[in-house]
């Protein structure tokens, strides 16, 4: 079975500082790994993906995450925290190459919270 | 192009009435996905389409939650009596093909309240 962890539910930083969501997965099979984020009142929006292939992916709004397989962890980093960046984060894996279905299993959830 | 859409995007029911929410996903997507986000929590799938066929189920609770896509396009999320413990907002995705790499595009949801 698949899982995610996203440690803290909640992260605030100031305007300009690094931004680090954290994220573990526990996957019995090679994953899939995404990073979404919901505004108020919005959709989930797809942030970065890792499907195979180079383990630092770039996303979009300057975002990007590190896949490691030792650490089972897809962490999400932004160098400098933006006011517009205040959203929540959702972490996701989905089965990967085994798995013949698109089934999303998603963390819990980290608020970030960007102040002056 | 148009995204996903839903309505309607906010309903508040009494509990042991029933709710029906709709969706219609970008155009060509075959695959369609339905999920339950709680307050606090991140999405849960309940059901999955492939085209007009049910693919994933295994955690829609089937008593009072249907789910169709008929023609294969919309689809039509019933739950039936509602109970409090479904006050959540759902969510509807799409995907070009339901291979586990291909994007999930989400509707902004419909928040539904069970007083």
């Amino acid at each position: 079975a698949q899982s995610v962890t996203q440690l803290g539910s909640h992260v605030s930083v100031s305007e300009g500082a690094l931004v680090l969501l954290r994220c573990n997965y526990s996957s019995s099979v090679p994953p899939y790994l995404f990073w979404y984020v919901q505004y108020p009142n919005q959709g989930l929006q797809l942030l970065l993906k890792y499907t195979t292939g180079a383990t630092l992916v770039k996303g979009i709004n300057g975002f990007e995450a590190e896949f490691k397989k030792s650490e089972t962890s897809f962490h999400l980093t932004k160098p400098s925290a933006h006011m517009s960046d205040a959203a929540e984060y959702f972490c996701a894996v989905s089965p990967g190459l085994s798995g013949g279905y698109n089934k999303l299993i998603f963390g819990a959830g980290t608020r970030l919270a960007v102040h002056p | 192009e148009a995204g996903v859409a839903q309505s309607p995007r906010y309903k508040i029911i009494e509990k042991r009435q029933s709710v029906a929410f709709w969706c219609n996903p970008i155009s060509g997507h075959a695959t369609l996905y339905w999920y339950q986000q709680i307050l606090g929590q991140g999405p849960k799938l309940l059901i999955q389409f492939q085209n007009n066929g049910v693919v994933d189920d295994s955690q829609l609770p089937k008593d009072r939650f249907s789910a169709e896509r008929l023609k294969g396009v919309d689809s039509t999320l019933k739950i039936q009596p509602a109970k409090l413990e479904d006050s959540a907002v759902y969510l509807c995705a799409s995907s070009f093909e339901r291979g586990g790499r291909n994007e999930q595009f989400f509707g902004p949801g419909t928040r539904l309240t069970v007083l």
